[in-house]
């Protein structure tokens, strides 16, 4: 059973505009969310992240939305590069014993120029 | 500062050869990782150690061993390869629980 939740394998947004990647998860004792980038044939680097104790965290051009409620976290890109161009992972993680980080499948976004 | 690297960069075996790729790092983390990446399937952890000596199993265990005899390397095996074992392998590091610093990748086909 998938714990985290890339319902969208893919995403195209026109240069400069906004680019928003979603994850939804289903294990309410995660507190503690990242998000990575992935090029291809480089290791995912990463991004982001938020505690569960907040509900946005912004990085210049990049903002993490947490919606705890709903168990939905969102990833804006303002405004969206064609280098930002790659796989966006989102992750969870319990900080509470001792288990890993949980990765959703990713979403491809392409930003055209 | 190297961060993680991987041996090898890219490998070809033949159903049932064995082989170990090689994890190292150069911060000092305490936490080191294995995962594989497929189409579609995103990240899964295959093994990880919380410490120096120390191993536990992941998400996809099944036919890969790991050791951890030093701080600083983590060596993940296959000791009889399987064309299901076909992939990308991602090591990575950490010095707590969270944020991870993935090597560059091994790409292994297993004919």
């Amino acid at each position: 059973d998938q714990q985290v939740k890339q319902n969208s394998p893919s995403l195209s947004v026109q240069e400069g505009r906004i680019s928003i990647l979603n994850c939804d998860y289903t294990n309410s004792m995660f507190d503690y969310f990242l998000w990575y980038k992935k090029y291809p044939a480089e290791g995912p680097t990463f991004l982001i992240s938020i505690s569960s104790i907040k509900d946005k965290n912004e990085d210049g051009r990049f903002t993490v939305f947490l919606n705890k409620s709903a168990k939905h976290l969102s990833l804006h890109i303002v405004p969206s590069q064609p280098g930002d161009s790659a796989v966006y992972f989102c992750a969870a993680l319990r900080n509470s014993g001792n288990t890993p980080l949980v990765f959703g499948k990713g979403t491809r976004l392409s930003v055209i120029a | 500062n190297a961060g993680v690297t991987q041996t090898p960069k890219f490998r070809v075996l033949k159903t049932g050869q064995s082989m170990t790729l090689l994890c190292a790092q150069d911060m000092n983390h305490e936490y080191m990782y294995w995962y594989r990446q497929d189409p579609g399937m995103g990240l899964r952890l295959i093994h990880y150690s919380v410490g120096e000596g120390t191993t536990a199993k992941g998400e996809v265990p099944d036919g890969y061993n790991v050791s951890r005899l030093k701080k600083q390397n983590f060596l993940l095996g296959l000791e009889s390869a399987a064309p299901s074992q076909t992939s990308v392998y991602f090591c990575a590091s950490s010095y707590s629980r969270g944020g991870r610093n993935f090597g560059p990748g091994t790409r292994l086909t297993v004919t």
